[in-house]
């Protein structure tokens, strides 16, 4: 099974700092979507951001940005000006070239202190 | 719009029962999903639908069973329940726009095995 890779369990940050949180991947597909998501302890599924394999430029949005590096297979989540809020886990996930399959990665708990 | 609504919330199930869990969406999307997830992990796929009458198996669909008879509607069924089955369930949507388009999430199915 083509498998996303995050290293980081739990990341500790301090408020309005900036975190960046890990995601490697494999995929035999030459197109493909990157995306993720944050799961804050009520549970929900909050979309923040997607990166596409042929995009040039890394996404952006609001406080979040993607830095994509193709050839590494790695999708890192920059978080920037952290907030209490942010506290909650973010899963890297990745879609095959027709948006069909969807495959997350373990997630990785972040913390943000006062 | 509702979004997408799963029923029931929670569920306490004795081992070799059967269920179905519902899903309903009612943004027109035709692509479904069926997600597990297990305590401190992300999300499995168990199955996936790109239309009404189309149904495939995502990476866990051992113990499971799906139908898409409407775009609305697409029920996850367990027969003979185990308490490996006991996990959280989300269910989303996506339109099928291009491979850029989001996942929208359920609130979630808690089920427990005993």
């Amino acid at each position: 099974a083509q498998k996303i890779t995050q290293t980081q369990p739990g990341m500790f940050v301090q408020e309005k700092e900036a975190v960046t949180l890990d995601c490697t991947y494999d995929t035999s597909d030459p197109s493909y979507g990157l995306f993720w998501y944050k799961q804050p302890s009520s549970g929900e599924m909050i979309f923040l951001i997607y990166q596409g394999s042929y995009d040039q430029q890394n996404a952006t949005e609001g406080r979040y940005s993607l830095n994509f590096q193709k050839a590494r297979k790695s999708a890192n989540l920059v978080i920037s000006a952290s907030q209490l809020g942010d506290s909650a886990m973010y899963f890297c996930l990745r879609g095959d070239n027709y948006g069909q399959n969807f495959v997350f990665g373990p997630g990785t708990r972040l913390s943000v202190l006062p | 719009n509702a979004g997408v609504t799963q029923t029931p919330k929670f569920r306490i199930l004795k081992i070799g029962q059967s269920m179905t869990l519902q899903c309903t969406q009612d943004m027109n999307h035709n692509y479904m999903y069926w997600y597990r997830q297990d305590p401190g992990m992300g999300l499995k796929l168990i199955y996936y639908s790109v239309g009404a009458g189309i149904t495939d198996k995502g990476e866990v669909p051992n113990g499971y069973n799906v139908s898409r008879s409407t775009t609305e509607d697409f029920p996850l069924r367990l027969e003979l329940a185990a308490p490996s089955q006991t996990s959280v369930y989300f269910c989303a949507s996506r339109p099928d726009r291009s491979r850029t388009d989001t996942q929208y999430f359920g609130p979630g199915t808690r089920l427990t095995v005993l």
